[in-house]
């Protein structure tokens, strides 16, 4: 199985500054990663795909770069909707596997 | 608008079953394979398997953790998902979610989500 690591697991940040978040596959994964959006009691909330595709509707302010096994998501001028967790995923091959979440809180 | 509306948890006990259904609306629920994933309580995502669909012979995937136990199904004649859930562990207690997967150039991944159904397994 391929693992996905996401550091930190835990961010503090203030409105207004811009944040990244990093996930580590233990194997190359092309670009088969979506990055996901949750917020305490609801459902994610899909925002890149393929690596660095914007999910319709999701604000340019979201932002994802990287391929193979190491990968970023950005976010600018967080705001205070912003505070969540994100997730990683990779849907390279079987099974499919999240990173652990990244806890965005607001400083 | 796209909606999924996952029903049918509930409390049991370990060793019993359940089936949890996922009703799709506002799309075609039958041009999509679907998924489901699970949260444990304070816990991060799991998915829990993918069924495709009938041009691809409704075969199934599962993560190992359920494979054997759980059981996916569909009936894109009342645009439904269904999950299978026997000899039930305290460990699968969690919120389950049903997810449409859509495909973009290649990339099959989930991009509408219901917002799930609590099972609890506990005696």
């Amino acid at each position: 199985d391929i693992q996905m690591t996401q550091s930190p697991s835990s961010l503090s940040a203030s409105v207004g500054d811009r944040v990244t978040i990093t996930c580590r596959a233990s194997q190359g994964i092309n670009n088969y990663l979506v990055w996901f959006q949750q917020k305490p009691g609801k459902a994610p909330k899909s925002l890149i795909y393929a690596a660095s595709s914007l999910q319709s509707g999701v604000p340019s302010k979201f932002s994802g770069s990287g391929s193979g096994t190491d990968f970023t998501l950005t976010i600018s001028s967080l705001q205070p909707e912003d505070f969540a967790t994100y997730y990683c995923q990779q849907y390279n091959s079987y099974p499919i596997t999240f990173g652990q979440g990244t806890r965005l809180e607001i400083k | 608008e796209v909606h999924l509306v996952e029903s049918g948890g509930g409390l049991v006990q370990p060793g019993g079953s359940l089936r949890v259904s996922c009703a799709a609306s506002g799309f075609t629920f039958s041009d999509h394979y679907m998924d489901w994933v699970r949260q444990a309580p304070g816990k991060g995502l799991e998915w829990v398997g993918r069924t495709r669909k009938k041009v691809n012979g409704y075969t199934t995937e599962y993560a190992a953790s359920v494979k054997g136990r759980f059981t996916i199904s569909r009936d894109d004649s009342k645009n439904s998902l269904y999950l299978q859930m026997n000899s039930l562990k305290t460990e699968d207690t969690a919120v389950y979610y049903c997810a449409r997967v859509t495909v973009v150039g290649g990339h099959y991944y989930m991009d509408v989500w219901g917002k799930g159904t609590t099972v609890t397994v506990s005696s």
